[in-house]
């Protein structure tokens, strides 16, 4: 158990849908990262916030969103849903930028 | 944006040595790099991270030239449990912004 909770473990929603991924870090880590894994794409980088601010954007659609919230859980907010966004998202956190980080279970996607 | 990219697929025998090497080109002088291993239906877990040299711990090695163009994970030993895909990420620092690229992942196959 890497201490990352991420909810739902599996979500399965029609296109053009929203949903919302949770993240609860571990106790104490002040960073949050987002991760898209599939299986044409690889694991993608999406996003990190640090203590609530957004600190490194990667390769996440406009359509997507996250947040990091005063008790330093996140969420990440998929909008207008695609087939091709069937995917394993990923949560990690770490306590500071370039530290170890741990990864969460992951939130199973399927788009239909 | 620094590129990653790693051997598909390598077999091994239970008892020797693997090393797995990732090539990342135009990584910042001040980029680490990062080894994680995932086995199926689970978050990756972290192996070893390191800035130049030679890092070690107790499960790994991780070698990294001068020209810090790519790095090389050693696993001493490998038993049939070390039988998972290996990514290596490398961290790019940009001003303020960074960007976190994984490899496309090596399958390490380990055989009796």
């Amino acid at each position: 158990d890497s201490g990352v909770t991420q909810t739902p473990k599996h979500l399965i929603t029609a296109t053009g849908q929203r949903v919302t991924l949770r993240c609860s870090p571990r106790s104490g880590d002040l960073s949050v990262y987002w991760y898209q894994q599939s299986l044409d794409q690889g694991l993608q980088f999406l996003i990190q916030y640090y203590n609530g601010e957004e600190r490194a954007k990667g390769n996440i659609l406009e359509r997507f969103s996250a947040q990091q919230f005063p008790d330093l859980h996140s969420e990440l907010n998929l909008s207008s849903l695609e087939l091709g966004d069937s995917a394993l998202y990923f949560c990690a956190s770490s306590g500071r930028t370039g530290e170890e980080a741990f990864f969460g279970q992951g939130t199973r996607l399927t788009v239909v | 944006l620094a590129k990653t990219t790693q051997p598909i697929s390598m077999d091994s025998y239970e008892g020797q040595e693997v090393n797995i090497t990732c090539s990342h080109n135009n990584i910042a002088t001040n980029d680490y790099i990062t080894w994680y291993q995932q086995f199926p239906s689970q978050g990756p877990r972290f192996i070893i991270q390191g800035y130049k040299t030679k890092v070690t711990n107790e499960v790994a090695s991780l070698f990294i030239p001068a020209d810090r163009k790519s790095s090389t994970l050693s696993l001493p030993r490998v038993s049939l449990s070390d039988t998972a895909v290996y990514y290596c990420l490398a961290e790019l620092y940009s001003g303020s912004a960074r960007q976190l690229t994984f490899g496309s992942g090596t399958q390490l196959t380990v055989l009796p």
